[in-house]
């Protein structure tokens, strides 16, 4: 079973604190993705990674950076925490594939609130 | 500019019956559509897909049913059980590649016992 961990359910910052959001994956996938999930909106692509060291902006990349370093691991930075990115943070993973049929993984999610 | 619509924020579907998510896309290019199941405090899973050169999926009490001239398509659970209750999620991928998943706002669906 292909299991995608987050460091934190549950998060409390300050707005301009320096956030850290840590994701893992245990199945060696190419792929990790970072959304936001908000009502009324569904799921949104902050970030995504093919590769290690590799990034690419999603949908919605302003006031975010993401870091890989090893493959496993994906990071999502707020460098400047400001109350409108409290929301459901989702990081997913998938293998590198013949593209559309990549099934992804999700991690249980990070709730973060600004405040 | 919403390219996946999933129209209906809610639906109560009593225990038996059957339950009919809808989807819209308005991207001709997406070929391979998928749903996603959340249940509060766990992530998305995956649920069931189809191919743009499919017009029908099935898998147990899932069907997903895809009109590409309508750019609709509609995910049938039969019969539907208490157990289904969760927010479902339409999805879509480009030719290019799964990349940029586009999704929908997420329906959520309430069976009653």
């Amino acid at each position: 079973d292909v299991k995608v961990t987050q460091s934190s359910r549950y998060l409390v910052k300050r707005t301009g604190e320096k956030v850290f959001l840590e994701c893992v994956q245990d199945m060696d996938h190419e792929n990790m993705f970072w959304y936001r999930q908000d009502p009324g909106l569904g799921l949104r692509l902050i970030y995504f990674s093919y590769d290690v060291k590799m990034k690419e902006k999603g949908d919605i990349p302003e006031g975010y950076s993401v870091s890989r370093e090893k493959k496993e691991r994906f990071s999502l930075i707020l460098e400047s925490a400001s109350t409108n990115q409290t929301s459901m943070y989702l990081c997913a993973s998938s293998l590198a594939g013949t593209g559309s049929s990549d099934t992804q993984y999700f991690g249980p999610g990070t709730r973060l609130t600004v405040l | 500019d919403q390219q996946v619509k999933q129209n209906s924020p809610s639906l109560s579907v009593q225990e038996g019956r059957i339950s009919i998510l809808n989807c819209d896309y308005t991207n001709s290019m997406f070929d391979y559509f998928l749903w996603y199941k959340k249940y509060p405090a766990e992530g998305p899973t995956f649920l069931i897909s189809i191919s743009s050169i499919k017009d029908k999926n099935e898998d147990g009490r899932f069907t997903v049913f895809l009109n590409k001239s309508a750019k609709h398509l509609s995910l049938h659970i039969v019969p539907s059980q208490p157990g289904d209750s969760a927010v479902y999620f339409c999805a879509a991928s480009p030719l290019a590649g799964g990349f940029k998943t586009i999704f929908g706002a997420g329906t959520r669906l309430f069976v009653k016992a």
